[in-house]
């Protein structure tokens, strides 16, 4: 079991560039999430997939972001025009697919920094 | 927003003694989760308890739930400074979204 893998683990960007980070679910977890957090706070909940299908997205998630899933394995979360505001950790999560609420498995994270 | 709310934010305790956490929130839930997180990396399960169950217990962690009060509480007993860490309890709304609703968390300082 190798866990939730996130790539990468730190990135550092100028504002107004793009940047695109990469999460690995647990095998057979066919839910996939993604939270942003920023210091001091907790996790905040941005999107969530079904296979490949985003079933859900928060308001948070405005339009310079950009989540995809194709084939429901790994997932890519863009931001577009990056501004110093963006700058959080970005967490993603993965569970399995039962008939109840099940635990969610969180990645290492990546931490984004917009100078 | 933020649904939950832990209580203290703060906890200073030496080695050996127990820490008490606690974490208030808003809706009905399906369950609620409490998560570790070291400083600066990702989030660590460590129990989830249902809105059917009362109590539950995994090694030195005890977990209440309180549904009526919409409350919980995490108890680590006879702790280690390999605890000290965040600690963040993660509640799973009912109303069909799938999202964890944390809160701020509580910071555990366990000194040697």
């Amino acid at each position: 079991d190798t866990g939730v893998s996130q790539n990468p683990r730190h990135k550092i960007t100028k504002r107004g560039q793009n940047v695109t980070f990469r999460c690995d679910p647990i095998s057979e977890h066919n839910r996939l999430y993604w939270y942003r957090q920023t210091l001091g706070q907790g996790p905040e909940f941005l999107t969530y997939f079904q296979n490949e299908a985003q079933l859900e997205k928060s308001r948070l998630l405005s339009d310079r972001f950009s989540a995809e899933r194709p084939k429901g394995s790994f997932s890519t979360l863009e931001i577009q025009r990056t501004e110093q505001g963006d700058s959080a950790m970005y967490l993603c999560a993965s569970s399995p697919r039962t008939l109840r609420r099940e635990t969610q498995y969180f990645g290492p994270g990546t931490r984004l920094l917009v100078l | 927003s933020q649904q939950g709310e832990e209580d203290p934010q703060a906890l200073s305790i030496q080695e050996g003694e127990n820490a008490t956490m606690n974490c208030s929130y808003k809706t009905s839930i399906n369950n609620l989760q409490w998560y570790r997180q070291n400083s600066g990396r990702g989030l660590v399960h460590l129990i989830l308890i249902r809105s059917n169950e009362r109590e539950k217990h995994s090694g030195r962690l005890r977990v209440t739930l309180d549904t009526s009060k919409k409350s919980s509480s995490l108890l680590i007993t006879a702790s280690r400074a390999a605890d000290t860490a965040s600690y963040f309890c993660a509640t799973d709304p009912r109303g069909g979204s799938e999202k964890l609703v944390f809160g701020k968390g509580t910071k555990l300082t366990v000194n040697p």
